[in-house]
């Protein structure tokens, strides 16, 4: 059976604070992808990275970075010098290729003070 | 492109009465999908749909049943409503490829039972 925990029920930084995201996914398969999505105040979830299982080389966009290492079974996601339109839940999700199921974490909700 | 929709987007119902919540994509993406999403416990999965004509059971399919009839619209519907469905209701569509890519999200549709 699959799993996404994001331990961190709430974070809440003053802007310009890095922040980082904690996902740890359990899965028995050898082929799967992550996801993260972010869902701001407006409610609709957005897509923000995907990463397959064979690729464990570190991603960054802009502000956003995401640190894959499967030894740990983590997919961290960071936000340097975060501003309050970072403010939002942030799911981390995982699909197994050839599975129509999407896992999804509890989700980090992410206060950003001006 | 209006990407995905999804109507009513607030709904209050009384226990016993049915609605059907339609999602419409633009994408032509094959898949489709509607979760529910309660507080601290993420995105389940309800229903699925792989193309026009079928559907599946997600992981929390009772109460609800579907229908796919034209490609880029996917049905929801309640026959009996229960106090327990109140929730956040996301649609979502995704190219074909079990697993592989993200899924795009329509605003979500907010139902009170009561």
């Amino acid at each position: 059976a699959q799993k996404v925990t994001q331990a961190q029920t709430e974070i809440s930084v003053v802007e310009k604070e890095d922040v980082t995201l904690d996902c740890v996914y359990e899965t028995r398969d050898t082929t799967y992808y992550l996801f993260w999505y972010k869902q701001p105040p407006s409610g609709e979830l957005v897509f923000l990275i995907r990463r397959n299982s064979f690729d464990e080389q570190n991603e960054i966009s802009g502000r956003y970075s995401w640190n894959f290492q499967k030894s740990t079974s983590s997919f961290n996601f960071t936000i340097t010098a975060s501003q309050v339109v970072d403010s939002a839940v942030y799911f981390c999700a995982l699909s197994v290729v050839g599975g129509f199921k999407t896992i999804f974490g509890a989700g980090t909700r992410l206060f950003v003070k001006a | 492109n209006a990407g995905v929709t999804q109507t009513p987007k607030f709904r209050v119902l009384k226990t016993g009465q049915s609605m059907t919540l339609l999602c419409a994509q633009d994408m032509n993406h094959e898949y489709m999908y509607w979760y529910r999403q309660d507080p601290g416990m993420g995105l389940r999965l309800i229903h699925y749909s792989v193309g026009e004509g079928t559907t599946a059971k997600g992981e929390v399919p009772d109460g609800y049943n579907v229908s796919r009839l034209k490609k880029q619209n996917f049905l929801l519907g309640l026959e009996s409503a229960a106090p327990s469905q109140t929730s956040v209701y996301f649609c979502a569509s995704s190219p074909p490829g079990p697993g592989a890519y993200e899924q795009y999200f329509g605003p979500g549709t907010r139902l009170t039972v009561t």
